[in-house]
């Protein structure tokens, strides 16, 4: 199974910083990467498929990039609405997998 | 409108058995792969089964390969997950979501709690 990892863990942040996350998978999945986000007590809400396809309805400060097996995820200028847990997935192949989330909190 | 409705948890005792279901309505479930995704109380996502939208294949996390069985209604548009040899490890929040265009869809149920416990 691929593995997929990211980073940090966690950090604080505040309003209007310009954010980044990384993910990085075990073994090239071309452009087959996936973010969500995910609110305490909420099914996760994706953001980003295909590794820097915007789904529909988010708001443009975010966005993905990358490809093979080096992935970010950039939020442009931090609102308050997006402290909240990050996770990427990989579906260039079952099982797919995810990484084990970044939090991102009020600094 | 987009609705996926899980069904089927509970609490349940270590070496037993339960079926969830997920009722879906809103689009042409046949046409579509459909997941079930877990989170453990207090930890993150992990991906459990998937199944193609003529329920002809299936696919399952290791952690569950063996035990859970992924299958589907198309008439009923109803996906279900009948997990056996459940352990304590498998208590978690179960959701069901859906696939579009190959990459998963912003599609999720509400999820339904698994407890197994003595």
């Amino acid at each position: 199974a691929i593995r997929m990892t990211q980073s940090p863990s966690s950090f604080s942040a505040s309003t209007g910083d310009r954010v980044t996350i990384t993910c990085r998978a075990s073994q090239a999945i071309s452009s087959y990467l996936a973010w969500y986000q995910q609110k305490p007590g909420k099914a996760p809400k994706l953001l980003i498929y295909a590794a820097s396809t915007l789904q529909s309805g988010v708001p443009s400060r975010f966005s993905g990039s990358g490809s093979g097996t080096d992935f970010t995820l950039t939020i442009s200028c931090l609102q308050s609405e997006d402290f909240a847990t990050y996770y990427c997935q990989q579906y260039y192949s079952y099982p797919f997998t995810f990484g084990p989330g970044t939090k991102v909190d009020v600094k | 409108e987009v609705q996926l409705l899980e069904s089927g948890g509970g609490l349940v005792q270590p070496g037993g058995s339960l079926r969830l279901s997920c009722a879906a309505s809103g689009f042409a479930f046949s046409s579509y792969a459909m997941s079930w995704v877990r989170q453990a109380p207090g930890k993150g996502l992990e991906w459990v089964s998937a199944i193609s939208g003529s329920g002809g294949s299936t696919y399952y996390a290791d952690s569950v390969k063996g035990r859970f069985s992924i299958s589907r209604d198309n008439s009923e548009n109803t996906l279900y997950l009948q997990m056996n040899s459940l352990r304590a490890e498998d208590t978690a929040v179960y959701y069901c979501t859906k696939h579009v265009d190959g990459h998963p869809d912003d599609y999720w149920g509400q999820g339904t709690l698994v407890t197994v416990s003595s």
